[in-house]
């Protein structure tokens, strides 16, 4: 199916275990992004990636890891996880700086 | 550091009158682009209205248009012949972007309920 899609959509964690949250697009767009939403505060932004092998960070990157090998992918990986990481987090994609994002269902993450 | 400030935290509409909803930003660039997301409960984030600051002209999309006043470093949304189905979440957001640099904000977001 054409888009942008996360997986899992759901997941139970606990304390100090690493988890990847998976994101795909189909469009070859350049940029992608990965946001956290909480109460209170909207969306913020994680990580950002221009291209295939670059990266960087947003506002909260602390506690979290981005690769991304292949245009299609941008995985987010908190390598030890903790309860303050428990939100919903989305990923998404744009054509360019700027312009339209387009988002994925989310996911969301609770950390025991 | 730019900011988005969503100052009503909910608000309220009665099905086919017309409800404004703010957003004030702060920021020292001349060119940048301002965003409504809309959130329903399915939680899906589905762009409603894009504006570039360098622009004079007001945005329109069919029943949703925004007052950009870029002096005043305001950008409401105004909503009109409300639909129920326009219930959600919406949210401002603020973009800028130089090369090695990318900033994408968004506000805390209005909770907008549609009355039958």
């Amino acid at each position: 199916d054409a888009g942008i899609t996360q997986s899992p959509r759901y997941k139970i964690t606990e304390t100090g275990r690493q988890v990847t949250l998976m994101c795909h697009q189909t469009w070859s767009h350049s940029y992608m992004f990965w946001y956290r939403q909480d109460l209170g505060h909207g969306l913020r932004l994680i990580y950002y990636s221009a291209a295939a092998d670059i990266t960087d960070k947003g506002e909260v990157p602390d506690g979290y890891v981005v690769s991304r090998s292949k245009t299609e992918n941008f995985p987010l990986t908190l390598e030890s996880a903790t309860r303050s990481q428990t939100s919903v987090y989305f990923c998404a994609s744009s054509e360019s700086m700027g312009i339209t994002q387009y988002f994925g269902p989310g996911t969301r993450l609770t950390v025991l | 550091a730019q900011t988005v400030t969503q100052s009503q935290p909910e608000m309220s509409v009665q099905e086919a009158e017309t409800v404004t909803l703010s957003c004030t930003y702060d920021t020292s660039e001349s060119d940048y682009y301002l965003f409504w997301y809309k959130q329903p409960p399915s939680r899906q984030m589905i762009l409603v209205i894009r504006q570039e600051a360098y622009k004079q002209q007001n945005a329109t999309e069919n029943r949703f248009s925004v007052n950009f006043q870029k002096a005043a470093k305001s950008f409401s949304l105004k909503i009109s012949d409300s639909q129920l189905g326009d219930a959600a979440m919406y949210f401002c957001a603020y973009s800028w972007g130089t090369s090695g640099t990318y900033k994408y904000i968004f506000g805390t977001g209005t909770r907008l309920k549609v009355l039958a």
